[in-house]
């Protein structure tokens, strides 16, 4: 039973489409997170959602947009996509620990390619 | 804003020996620093928590130290094992779930 699931794993598409990614988690966490991680391994935060809120929107732009339909879910929309947007998305989730978040708990990441 | 810093080149170390991987950060210290282990193609995986106020943790061969005056942790594998082959991720945790990631270490333990 995964615990954090994302679909698809990956996805190769071309520059301009409109693409979707979601994400469920079955631990019961109140917040759950998008990050990217580029080619040199870096895993950047992008969203944060607490409790269907956003609460974290580091600077990205609004060709994505994420989405909460509850605190199991959290998708993401990209719209137009480029070349740079090439990378694998990792959706995550954690508990909070009185207002700082605890270990986080990761999906199996989707590759997106944009030709 | 806040860097970390981990050493992007491959630690090659021999099966038995132990293993000890370094994360730096610059400006403030964190609430927590984590240890994640990340293997090709699959999404980073939780080892160990330490807070700002604890030296020292440990779990089975692992053990973590954090060194705020220093702003550095150690990550030490002890008794390697092949199996032990990974990348490791330091992540700096902050209030309001701002989490700040390392770029790795990959490990290789040989035979």
């Amino acid at each position: 039973d995964t615990a954090v699931s994302q679909t698809p794993k990956y996805l190769v598409t071309q520059m301009g489409n409109d693409k979707s990614i979601k994400c469920e988690q079955n631990l019961g966490h109140d917040t759950m997170y998008w990050y990217k991680q580029d080619s040199k391994k870096f895993l950047k935060i992008m969203f944060s959602y607490n409790n269907k809120e956003l609460i974290i929107n580091e600077t990205v732009p609004n060709r994505f947009s994420p989405k909460s339909p509850d605190k199991a879910h959290l998708n993401l929309h990209i719209n137009s996509l480029e070349l740079g947007d090439s990378a694998v998305y990792f959706c995550a989730s954690s508990q909070d620990r009185g207002g700082v978040a605890g270990e986080l708990f990761f999906g199996e990441g989707s590759r997106l390619t944009v030709l | 804003s806040q860097k970390i810093e981990q050493n992007s080149e491959a630690l090659n170390i021999q099966e038995g020996k132990t293993a000890t991987l370094t994360c730096n950060y610059t400006n403030y210290s964190p609430a927590y620093l984590q240890w994640y282990r990340q293997d090709p193609g699959r999404g980073p995986v939780f080892l160990l928590l330490i807070r700002e106020n604890e030296k020292e943790k440990r779990k089975e061969r692992l053990k973590v130290t954090f060194d705020t005056t220093l702003k550095q942790s150690l990550f030490h594998i002890t008794a390697s094992q092949p199996a032990d082959s990974a990348t490791y991720l330091c992540a700096l945790s902050y209030n309001f779930n701002k989490f700040y990631f390392g770029s790795g270490t990959k490990l290789n333990v040989k035979p």
